[in-house]
């Protein structure tokens, strides 16, 4: 039973254009969400993070939107550039104090072409 | 400052054999963790750690043990290897700052188990 579902194995966009990443989630408990990107061999890095107080949170180019009604988050790329291209992983848990036990959907990979 | 350091990078072993996969972090994180990525898979939480002496079982802990005598490492032992035990494990840290802990993985150990 999969409690948090990328549905989409792979993504192809233009360089320049606007990536957009989805996720579902079905544990009503799930609090607090966040984006990591991976690269080949390398551990996955924090993108940006939202809690379900808030339905959207912008750092730079990267925009995470929150539905909690359709248990569902997006990651927005505004412009997409070539580094971006990588695995991106949804990552969810309860908001409680201390060790966060993230759930991860599968990954999406991202590939932004020139 | 060199983050989460793990490792090997790579083991191949034969079933029934054992290992400690190492991981380390000089952050000063109250938190750790290990994970396993199967491909193309999300990552599992196996264990996980709020503190030296102080640690519990995740979503897939059967097979490991953890151990945590010192802040700055979070070992993963392997008793006696099965196929199924075939992943690449990432370890990662986080400190404790209230309720929004982003972790911080290190570089992944790959782990083939023959």
């Amino acid at each position: 039973d999969q409690q948090v579902k990328q549905n989409s194995p792979s993504l192809s966009v233009q360089e320049g254009r606007i990536s957009i990443l989805n996720c579902d989630y079905t544990n009503s408990m799930f609090d607090y969400f966040l984006w990591y990107k991976k690269y080949p061999a390398e551990g996955p890095t924090f993108l940006i993070s939202i809690s379900s107080i808030k339905d959207k949170n912008e750092d730079g180019r990267f925009t995470v939107f929150l539905n909690k009604s359709a248990k569902h988050l997006s990651l927005h790329i505004v412009p997409s550039q070539p580094g971006d291209s990588a695995v991106y992983f949804c990552a969810a848990s309860p908001l409680i104090q201390g060790a966060q036990k993230l759930v991860f959907g599968q990954g999406t990979r991202l590939t932004i072409n020139p | 400052n060199a983050g989460v350091t793990q490792t090997p990078k790579f083991r191949i072993l034969k079933i029934g054999q054992s290992m400690t996969l190492q991981c380390t972090q000089d952050m000063n994180h109250n938190y750790m963790y290990w994970y396993r990525q199967d491909p193309g898979m999300g990552l599992k939480l196996i264990y996980y750690s709020v503190g030296a002496g102080i640690t519990d079982k995740g979503e897939v802990p059967n097979g490991y043990n953890v151990s945590r005598s010192t802040t700055e490492d979070f070992p993963l032992r392997l008793e006696l290897a099965a196929p199924s035990q075939t992943s690449v494990y990432f370890c990662a840290s986080s400190w404790d700052r209230g309720r929004y802990n982003e972790q911080f993985f290190g570089p992944g150990t790959r782990l083939t188990v023959l």
